[in-house]
């Protein structure tokens, strides 16, 4: 089982539709969850962070934890052309000393 | 703020070559990581330190050397250059992947894209 998974997609949503961004993670002690976009021949940027379960919001971005289930989403409100890219979950692990990123889903807001 | 500098941007090395990717950091980050990314792929890391001094292994370390002499320079050795290190490699830096609670996640270079013939 890889440490974060994310369906690789492309997943393909209408402008002004909310997008949804999933991730499951297997080490029970993580502690902080992100989400990074990453435009193509770009570098990662982080988007969102969360270390509670529950919701957090910034701006169009939700970020959901969900401990439990060992379950992290994003969802992304009122999708622009501009929010087309690759969308990058990453974790802590247990011991804190590093974070591990899954392999990305590729997001397409069509117009 | 520079933040993150990563050295070249572009190098063609041929087989069995070696050469350093630098990274500069002037943000007093104590952690610093080199991560590779191969097309279509996530982000794997090579190796990490979390102050200067002090280097670890991440999963993918074969073929690779770091060291960390000052806070602000983690650069990356690549001794005998093979087909299979063709990638993009960044660099990033944070203040502590301890700090939970707080908005600490990586600052990423801009990359170093390394094509091995």
């Amino acid at each position: 089982q890889k440490e974060v998974e994310q369906n690789s997609g492309p997943l393909s949503v209408p402008e002004g539709a909310i997008a949804s961004l999933n991730c499951t993670y297997s080490d029970r002690g993580s502690q902080s969850f992100f989400w990074y976009r990453q435009y193509s021949g770009k570098s990662p940027e982080l988007i969102m962070s969360i270390y509670s379960n529950g919701d957090k919001e910034d701006g169009r971005f939700t970020a959901q934890l969900n401990k439990a289930s060992q379950y992290v989403s994003l969802l992304i409100r009122d999708s622009q052309p501009s929010d087309s890219a690759t969308y990058l979950c990453a974790v802590t692990t247990s011991s804190a000393s590093k974070i591990i990123f899954g392999s990305g889903t590729r997001l397409s807001i069509r117009p | 703020n520079a933040g993150v500098t990563q050295t070249p941007k572009f190098r063609i090395l041929k087989i069995g070559q070696s050469m350093t990717l630098q990274c500069t950091q002037d943000m007093n980050h104590n952690y610093m990581y080199w991560y590779r990314q191969d097309p279509g792929m996530g982000l794997k890391l090579i190796y990490y330190s979390v102050g200067a001094g002090i280097t670890d292994k991440g999963e993918v370390p074969n073929g690779y050397n770091v060291s960390r002499s000052t806070t602000e320079d983690f650069p990356l050795r690549l001794e005998l250059a093979a087909p299979s290190q063709t990638s993009v490699y960044f660099c990033a830096s944070s203040y502590s992947a301890r700090a939970v609670g707080s908005n600490y996640g990586y600052t990423f270079g801009s990359g170093t894209r390394l094509t091995v013939v």
